[in-house]
């Protein structure tokens, strides 16, 4: 089945500098997205979300780029902090979530000092 | 507004037994979806509940099982353990049936032994 994707497993950055995790998707039909952050022993936290029918939103320090022609999905950190250390997950949805997220494998955000 | 919780946290059950997960939404929330996770296929949709229904459901074996009650509580039972059941067991909710905005509790860590 489809499902949705991820670029990299562990991505590391300075702190302080910008952070950017990718995304692939591959279903069309996917009319939501969802980027979630998952810290050691704790559930997924709701970070920012967008619709299909918008190309970015912005968030505090984070921005989120769609791109439904290439169906590339971005998460934009400003500013990376300690506190940003965890995996980022993207999630899709469509037909109303009825039938529930399908996520991505995951990105490991590594902040080195 | 508290969050979603789930209770028990960690759990530790023999193969062949069964386990019965509980999560309480976030009040006003009326519907509950459940995910398993585990590091070789990640977060994967188990089912959703509405209104005391399931809406609709995963890829998952007949094994796997739940129910939500009038309060919107939901409790998901796994029969029949085996090895491969061992895996953090998220509950997630939202408003209401597709609504796609979710929000997860802190998970149920389950190891079978």
């Amino acid at each position: 089945g489809e499902s949705v994707g991820l670029h990299l497993p562990t991505l590391s950055v300075q702190e302080g500098d910008n952070s950017i995790i990718n995304c692939a998707y591959s279903n069309s039909a996917s009319d939501y997205f969802i980027w979630y952050k998952q810290e050691s022993g704790k559930g997924p936290q709701f970070i920012i979300d967008i619709r299909s029918n918008m190309d970015k939103r912005q968030g505090q320090r984070v921005t989120v780029l769609l791109n439904k022609t290439v169906k590339h999905l971005s998460l934009q950190i400003a500013a990376t902090q300690p506190g940003d250390s965890a995996v980022y997950f993207c999630a899709e949805a469509s037909g109303g979530g009825a039938d529930g997220l399908t996520f991505g494998k995951g990105t490991h955000l590594i902040i080195q000092p | 507004k508290a969050g979603v919780t789930q209770t028990p946290r960690y759990l530790i059950k023999t193969r062949g037994q069964q386990v019965t997960l509980s999560c309480s939404p976030i009040s006003g929330h009326r519907s509950v979806s459940w995910y398993q996770q585990t590091p070789g296929q990640g977060l994967q949709f188990l089912f959703e509940y509405f209104s005391e229904t399931q809406r609709n459901k995963g890829n998952f074996p007949g094994r796997f099982s739940g129910r939500q009650f009038s309060n919107s509580r939901s409790e998901m039972n796994v029969s029949t353990l085996e090895l491969g059941d061992s895996a953090l067991y998220l509950c997630a909710s939202s408003l209401s049936g597709g609504h796609y905005e979710q929000y997860f509790g802190p998970g149920t860590r389950l190891t079978v032994t």
